[in-house]
């Protein structure tokens, strides 16, 4: 089946650590997204990607990476530079302004 | 800069009874219009969408949505509400000319027995 795969479902984080949140698809769409996810704030873009070894800075980029070396894979680094980064993560991938998105991270920094 | 509203946080119906939520947005052109739901702790599922022509726009599970032009809005609407439909809906909006979406901040549904 085609999709998009996010792993894990569940993350839990130290202060101070990075962590990668994984993001695969196999649907050969060129664009692909990071979003974050809060109560009552809805989805704020972290960073998109519109081709492979190119990506561009969404509305919240500070403290969070990326890297897009295969049309595949999206993967996200929350850095420790990210002073809040308890929260729902939910990546995507879009074609013909349309977008489908996989089930989310939930990441807890303990 | 484009935006979308969503007036209302949280929604409660009752089953059987119609349902519309509404979704207002702010963008220099007409932009193309989505609705999503979300159950909780999933990914989003794409209810509609509206591209161009027909204004009344027929989605999965029974919802539809209307395109108002002069009111700026895209409002979605079922007629008779199931207990499954209970879930968070978010409108976006994205400029037809590049990939920047936007979401608005979500109306939660509830539905009562």
């Amino acid at each position: 089946d085609g999709g998009i795969t996010q792993s894990p479902k569940y993350l839990f984080r130290k202060e101070g650590q990075n962590v990668t949140l994984s993001c695969e698809q196999n649907l050969n769409h060129d664009a692909m997204y990071w979003y974050r996810q809060d109560p009552g704030q809805g989805l704020r873009l972290i960073y998109y990607s519109q081709i492979v070894n190119d990506f561009q800075k969404g509305d919240i980029a500070e403290g969070y990476s990326v890297s897009r070396e295969k049309k595949e894979s999206f993967p996200l680094t929350v850095t420790s530079a990210q002073k809040n980064p308890t929260a729902f993560y939910l990546c995507a991938s879009e074609r013909g302004q349309e977008a489908f998105f996989g089930q989310g991270t939930r990441l807890t920094v303990v | 800069a484009q935006s979308v509203t969503q007036p209302d946080i949280h929604i409660t119906v009752s089953e059987g009874a119609s349902l519309e939520l509404r979704c207002n947005y702010s963008y220099g052109a007409t932009p193309y219009l989505f609705w999503y739901v979300q159950s909780p702790g999933q990914g989003l599922q794409l209810l509609l969408k509206y591209f161009s022509g027909d204004t009344l726009v027929q989605g999965i599970k029974g919802f539809e949505a209307e395109f108002k032009r002069s009111q700026s809005s895209f409002n979605l609407r079922k007629p008779s509400v199931h207990w499954s439909d209970a879930a968070e809906y978010f409108c976006a909006v994205a400029p037809w000319n590049n990939n920047d979406m936007r979401f608005g901040a979500g109306t939660r549904l509830t539905v009562k027995p």
